[in-house]
């Protein structure tokens, strides 16, 4: 079955260290999207991606950081310069980036201790 | 700059009864509009679109939406509402000059037996 995968569902960190967040997706879709998502905040975009080896800072990017070094991965790290990084955090991908039907994975939730 | 407002971040609605969610959007360009619903601690998924066409756009699970274009609106509605309808649903439009998505703050919907 096609999709995107994010691992794992649930992560805890001690609050300092750098964490990585997985991203995969099997759609053969050119863009790639990682969206934070607190409550009554709605969807907030940190990066994303229109092809390989390429990516844009989104409206909240500081504190994060990401790769494109294949077309179907697009982690994601939150830095120890985030300065609230608890949240729910969503990545997503479409076919081509603009316009087009965004496609989600199942989530991240991230607990910093 | 495009932007999307949900007007109520809570509605409930009784078993049966009609469901409306309110969406207004603002754009210079003709729209690309979204709905998303999401259930708890899940990824989002597309309930429905629009692009160019027909107003009335049709989605699964027995939602609709229609544009409304001297009204920006772009509000969903169900005629007889199911428990299972129970979550989170999001507006969307995109960005004309990035092609990126901008959600809503998104609404709760409750269902009550």
């Amino acid at each position: 079955d096609g999709g995107i995968t994010q691992s794992p569902k649930y992560l805890f960190r001690k609050e300092g260290q750098n964490v990585t967040l997985s991203c995969e997706q099997n759609l053969n879709h050119d863009a790639m999207y990682w969206y934070r998502q607190d409550p009554g905040q709605g969807l907030r975009l940190i990066y994303y991606s229109q092809i390989v080896n390429d990516f844009q800072k989104g409206d909240i990017a500081e504190g994060y950081s990401v790769s494109r070094e294949k077309k179907e991965s697009f982690p994601l790290t939150v830095t120890s310069a985030q300065k609230n990084p608890t949240a729910f955090y969503l990545c997503a991908s479409s076919i081509r980036g603009r316009g087009d039907e965004q496609f989600f994975g199942p989530g991240t939730r991230l607990t910093v201790l | 700059a495009q932007s999307v407002t949900q007007l109520g971040s809570h509605v409930s609605v009784s078993e049966g009864a009609l469901v409306l969610l309110r969406c207004n959007y603002s754009s210079s360009v003709p729209p690309y509009l979204f709905w998303y619903v999401q259930y708890p601690n899940q990824g989002l998924q597309l309930l429905l679109k629009y692009t160019t066409g027909a107003t009335l756009v049709k989605g699964i699970n027995g939602f609709e939406a229609e544009f409304k274009k001297s009204e920006t609106s772009f509000h969903l509605t169900k005629p007889s509402a199911h428990m299972s309808d129970a979550a989170e649903y999001f507006c969307a439009v995109v960005a004309s000059n990035t092609g990126k998505l901008i959600f809503g703050q998104g609404t709760t919907l409750q269902v009550k037996p």
